[in-house]
């Protein structure tokens, strides 16, 4: 079983709106979050990093938060843009052996 | 800062032969680099761990036989896929770890296409 979920796995809004993509995890410790954005075609772009104690951290219209206790992280978008349009994986870092858990990503599409 | 480059960015080669892909950290040192194979439509998946200098980790169902890795200095790792076959046909990815932070960063990815 996948120890990082995403869902949901894959999402169409209209450019301008806001969505809310959400990632379930059970590595346990952890020593860090991370969602990354991949174009198609291109290799993941790290969009923010939170660790354990870190609950919100914001890279422009990108806000993800982080609920250590919950083990849930969401990534918020705030009023999309057509180029918003790519996967969006979330990576929870095992701090046992530096090994990196990735999700199975969801793929958003921004329509005008 | 913390740029990684792979080449070639696209390959189409002939089934029976073998093609090399090389990962490079441009701007750090990498004591360890990843690659990662990704199908259509799918997550990452982590093929081997590389470290400078010695052999590379396979990850379970990986044949190292069939994909050689070699990470002989701190800004250069490559992955040669030998008798290439159509169903090697993927997106090779690498990422290589900064060691004053051990940060990671990926490449862009290589398509390969075995026909």
């Amino acid at each position: 079983k996948n120890q990082v979920e995403q869902s949901p796995q894959s999402l169409i809004i209209l450019e301008g709106k806001n969505c809310t993509l959400q990632c379930n995890y059970t590595v346990s410790p952890f020593s860090n979050l991370r969602w990354y954005k991949q174009d198609t075609g291109r290799g993941p772009v790290s969009l923010t990093i939170m660790t354990f104690s870190e609950n919100t951290k914001s890279n422009g219209r990108y806000t993800a938060t982080l609920d250590a206790d919950t083990k849930q992280s969401s990534l918020h978008i705030t009023a999309s843009q057509l180029s918003d349009s790519a996967s969006y994986i979330c990576v929870v870092s095992d701090p046992n052996n530096n090994d990196m858990r990735f999700g199975a990503g969801t793929r958003l599409t921004v329509k005008p | 800062g913390a740029v990684v480059s792979q080449h070639p960015s696209w390959v189409i080669c002939k089934s029976g032969t073998s093609v090399k892909i090389e990962c490079r950290s441009l701007d750090f040192q990498a004591t360890t680099m990843f690659w990662y194979r990704q199908f259509p439509k799918q997550s990452l998946m982590l093929m081997a761990t590389s470290n400078e200098g010695s052999k590379a980790t396979y990850e379970q169902g990986v044949e190292k036989d069939k994909f050689l890795i070699n990470h002989a200095s701190l800004t250069l790792s490559t992955l040669t896929v030998t008798s290439a076959h159509p169903e090697d046909s993927s997106f090779y990815i690498c990422s290589a770890r900064r060691t004053a932070n051990y940060e990671q960063y990926f490449g862009p990815g290589t398509r390969l296409t075995v026909t």
